[in-house]
């Protein structure tokens, strides 16, 4: 069975600080996704990205980071000059690859940051 | 671009009563998934169609949980004799059909109230 753990479940950062979110998954299968949404509190889930088991680089687009290391089953997430906008539940998920047809989404509880200015 | 569109955004209703709502995915997209957040919690996976088929259900839908996709395109989530414990966030979700790997984009969800 898949899951996935955000030990933090709330984090208050002052503007301009850097926050990292944490994301530890378990999973059986050698091929597996790796997700990142944001949920501002409109409610909508933002898809952020996208790793695959196979693709352990590290990715960065503008603020955001992400660390994906297998060795640790981690995948987290790095904000740098964080902003009030950011201010959000973000949520890791992980995926199997495709059984029956589909991939079977596992989402964690979410992480509430805010960002205070 | 048009993303995920879901009618109604909220919903009140009282204990007994039946709702209904709906979700247009992104129009090329052939999967469709819908999903039940409840405060505090991360989506949990209710259904999953392709094209009109509905080839998964998780046992969170019980029978009062009815899912349609008659044409393949938009979809229906019923709710008959509604609970309390039914409040929840319903998320829509679509994804295109890949060989792969795909990623599932998100509706505004419908955020339902039982009194």
């Amino acid at each position: 069975a898949q899951k996935v753990t955000q030990a933090q479940t709330e984090i208050s950062v002052v503007e301009k600080e850097d926050v990292t979110l944490d994301c530890v998954y378990e999973t059986r299968d050698t091929t597996y996704y790796l997700f990142w949404y944001k949920q501002p509190p409109s409610g909508e889930l933002v898809f952020l990205i996208r790793r695959n088991s196979f693709d352990e680089q590290n990715e960065i687009s503008g603020r955001y980071s992400w660390n994906f290391q297998k060795s640790t089953s981690s995948f987290n997430f790095t904000i740098t000059a964080s902003q009030v906008v950011d201010s959000a539940v973000y949520f890791c998920a992980l995926s199997e690859a495709p059984s029956g047809g589909y991939q079977k989404v596992t989402f964690g509880i979410g992480t509430k940051l805010q960002v205070i200015p | 671009d048009t993303g995920v569109s879901q009618d109604p955004r909220h919903k009140i209703t009282k204990r007994g009563q039946n709702v209904t709502f709906r979700c247009d995915p992104i129009s090329e997209h052939n999967r469709l998934y819908w999903y039940r957040q409840t405060l505090g919690q991360g989506p949990e996976f209710l259904t999953y169609f392709q094209n009109e088929a509905q080839l998964e259900k998780s046992r969170l839908l019980s029978d009062r949980f009815s899912a349609e996709r008659p044409k393949g395109s938009f979809s229906t989530l019923e709710i008959q004799r509604t609970e309390q414990g039914d409040s929840a966030m319903y998320l829509c979700a679509s994804s295109p059909r890949t060989l792969v790997q795909e990623t599932q984009y998100f509706g505004p969800g419908t955020r339902l109230l039982v009194l």
